[in-house]
């Protein structure tokens, strides 16, 4: 079963907009992370946040994390074309060496 | 520097057949963990090893083992397999984040992709 869900399920923006996504998940967290994969390929570590942090930029990324929402966003400002694939919420909540469990994704087009 | 390499990267097998999958880790991770992603959905996990032990399993069905050798390498085995099993198997790599113990920041393969007639 999946731990989180995002929100929205695919998601259509122009190049140069900003694009956010929402993440919920269902029981207390370790860390947080965000991983983007292009068409059916391997996943690609973009950003973690750890639960006593709430909000992290790296780039053109920003994720806020709130754990009494057990939820977590993720903005991606000024869309690139190359921007497009799906991206996944993924938590890690009992830390070590446990399983990190993935949301459902976004599906992000941007176009050109 | 090597990333994670996966084999088979394509395959198919009838009902009821058996499959090895492999991935070799980073140089220096010692933890794999594996994946199978359904065409649409996200990556559901299935094992991960540490040190060649078994970590953390998610919710399968025995025909599915796998083990990890001394050298950190893997291989997921399907047994009985099943038009359902068709997906994609991720094998992913990880070690700790400095400064976030206990983080599991995973490096992943192309994966394998298996197809069951």
């Amino acid at each position: 079963s999946q731990q989180g869900e995002e929100d929205p399920q695919a998601l259509s923006i122009q190049e140069g907009e900003n694009a956010t996504m929402n993440c919920s998940y269902k029981t207390s967290i370790n860390n947080l992370q965000w991983y983007r994969q292009n068409s059916g390929r391997g996943l690609v570590h973009l950003i973690l946040i750890r639960s006593n942090e709430r909000e992290k930029h790296s780039g053109r990324l920003r994720v806020t994390l709130d754990t009494s929402k057990k939820s977590s966003s993720l903005l991606i400002t000024a869309s690139r074309a190359a921007d497009t694939a799906s991206y996944f919420c993924a938590t890690d909540w009992n830390g070590g060496y446990q399983k990190v469990t993935f949301g459902t994704g976004t599906k992000l087009q941007v176009i050109p | 520097d090597a990333g994670v390499t996966q084999s088979p990267t394509h395959l198919i097998k009838t009902r009821g057949q058996q499959v090895t999958l492999r991935c070799s880790p980073i140089s220096g991770h010692k933890s794999v963990s594996w994946y199978q992603q359904v065409l649409g959905q996200g990556p559901q996990f299935i094992f991960q090893y540490y040190e060649k032990e078994e970590r953390g399993r998610g919710n399968f069905p025995d025909r599915f083992s796998a083990r990890q050798f001394p050298n950190y390498s893997s291989e997921l085995n399907v047994n009985a397999l099943l038009l359902g099993d068709s997906a994609l198997y991720l094998c992913a790599s990880s070690t700790e984040v400095q400064g976030a113990p206990g983080a599991n920041v995973l490096t992943f393969g192309a994966g394998s992709r298996l197809t069951v007639l």
